[in-house]
């Protein structure tokens, strides 16, 4: 079974520009998740869809951040413009259902730095 | 979201036993508890949950005490490859289903 994919795994940008990163869950997984991880921290969730609507973006920082679920499948996440404190990989995760009792599958992740 | 108590780092040696502790105290009927371990440069993987009864799987047995106030992860032979950062999560079944990552444990393993 493919797991989860993202890309691209890295990406170095100068402050104020802006990025895009891409996640393609499980197949069948209703539950996607983006998460941000600061170095030595543990993930911290962003946003997450059940298929493609929105369940919770309550620590997305909007002014800057977006995404999206296209058809319940894809998603992408953007940071426009940049600042230095996003420096961080950025993990996708996706489940089954979405519930307590439910395992989230991890992505490689897409570690980024702002220059 | 409850929270979790862990130690920030642990060592063991190879082929040993490795017991990891994590405290809950404030845990709620409704909370799963959730381990994940994240290896080096990768994304968390899942290792084991439970609800109340003790549970083993093919990585580790996850020990959780009477009283659902701690738990204990065992990984019963350590290996090189087990060394990782290991989070306790507790998740509620009923509400939000987002994981809630605290700073874990980084568990080293000398050969």
């Amino acid at each position: 079974e493919a797991g989860v994919a993202q890309s691209p795994r890295y990406k170095i940008i100068e402050k104020r520009q802006s990025v895009a990163f891409w996640c393609n869950p499980i197949s069948g997984h209703a539950t996607l998740y983006w998460y941000q991880q600061i170095l030595g921290q543990g993930p911290k969730l962003l946003i997450q869809f059940q298929n493609n609507g929105v369940v919770d973006d309550s620590q997305l920082p909007k002014d800057r951040f977006s995404a999206e679920r296209l058809k319940g499948v894809d998603s992408t996440l953007k940071i426009q413009p940049a600042k230095l404190e996003d420096s961080a990989v950025y993990l996708c995760a996706s489940s089954f259902f979405g519930q307590g009792g439910d395992e989230q599958f991890f992505g490689p992740g897409t570690r980024l730095t702002v220059l | 979201d409850a929270k979790t108590t862990q130690p920030n780092s642990m060592e063991s040696n190879e082929e040993e036993p490795v017991h990891l502790p994590c405290n809950h105290s404030t845990i709620s009927g409704t909370d799963y508890i959730h381990w994940y371990r994240q290896l080096p440069s990768q994304g968390p993987e899942y290792v084991i949950h439970g609800l109340t009864s003790n549970v083993n799987n093919r990585m580790a047995s996850l020990a959780i005490a009477e009283d659902r106030k701690s738990s204990t992860l065992i990984l019963h032979r350590a290996t090189l490859r087990d060394a990782a950062v290991y989070y306790c999560i507790l998740r509620d079944f009923q509400g939000a289903q987002k994981l809630v990552f605290g700073q874990g444990t980084r568990l080293t393993i000398n050969p």
